[in-house]
């Protein structure tokens, strides 16, 4: 079975600090990671992919397959950053629907 | 992105009322989602689809129920709604083999 664990429901940082979003997964396939991400009063939508190696808005995410993580990573917090993010996992070349973890609320204060 | 719409945006109901919310989408995806967003529960699947003639249950399907009317409307109803339904639910497309899951902007729905 897949599943996502993000350990902080609550992280705050100062605005220029780095920021780390922890994500680990278990599953025994190859997976594919996501980032999604909540600003207030929006939508979800997606931040970034791990197969596609992009850096979106200044994050980063490596999948580390032998700590079965994909941190979310921005060097320099910035105070638009604050929202609900949430990790992802779906089953490469599988017909499950893609799991959530319960997701990390950031909060960069000025 | 008005490319997945959500109606209505907000609702107050009863309990034991019945209702329905719907998602339409104009993406052309054959998979659509419903979920719902509870705080410190994060997302939950309630019901998905994988095309019109696919209906399966997803984490939390009690007291929930689901129609695909079309490729592009997936209708999620409440049959005798109640408080512990009150929540934010969120309509998702995702195109078969891309992975990539396509939010509404959310109903928020309040259950009196």
């Amino acid at each position: 079975a897949q599943r996502v664990t993000q350990p902080e429901k609550l992280l705050s940082v100062f605005k220029g600090a780095p920021v780390e979003l922890k994500c680990n997964y278990s599953y025994s396939g190859s997976p594919e990671l996501f980032w999604y991400v909540q600003y207030s009063r929006q939508r979800l939508q997606l931040l970034l992919r791990h197969i596609s190696r992009e850096s979106i808005k200044g994050f980063t995410a490596d999948l580390n397959k032998g700590e079965t993580s994909f941190h979310l990573k921005k060097p320099f917090a910035q105070e638009e950053d604050s929202a609900m993010y949430y990790c992802a996992l779906s089953a490469l070349f599988g017909n499950t629907p893609l799991v959530f973890g319960k997701g990390t609320r950031l909060s960069v204060i000025a | 992105d008005a490319d997945v719409t959500q109606t209505p945006r907000n609702r107050i109901t009863k309990t034991g009322k019945r209702i329905m919310l719907e998602c339409s989408q104009t993406k052309g995806h054959d998979r659509m989602y419903w979920y719902r967003q509870d705080p410190g529960l994060g997302l939950r699947l309630i019901y998905y689809s994988f095309d019109v003639k696919d209906i399966n249950k997803g984490e939390i399907s009690d007291g929930y129920s689901v129609s695909r009317q079309a490729q592009a409307k997936f209708s999620l109803s409440l049959e005798s709604a109640i408080p512990n339904q009150t929540a934010l639910y969120f309509c998702a497309t995702e195109g078969t083999g891309s992975y990539e899951q396509y939010f509404g902007p959310g109903t928020r729905l309040t259950v009196t």
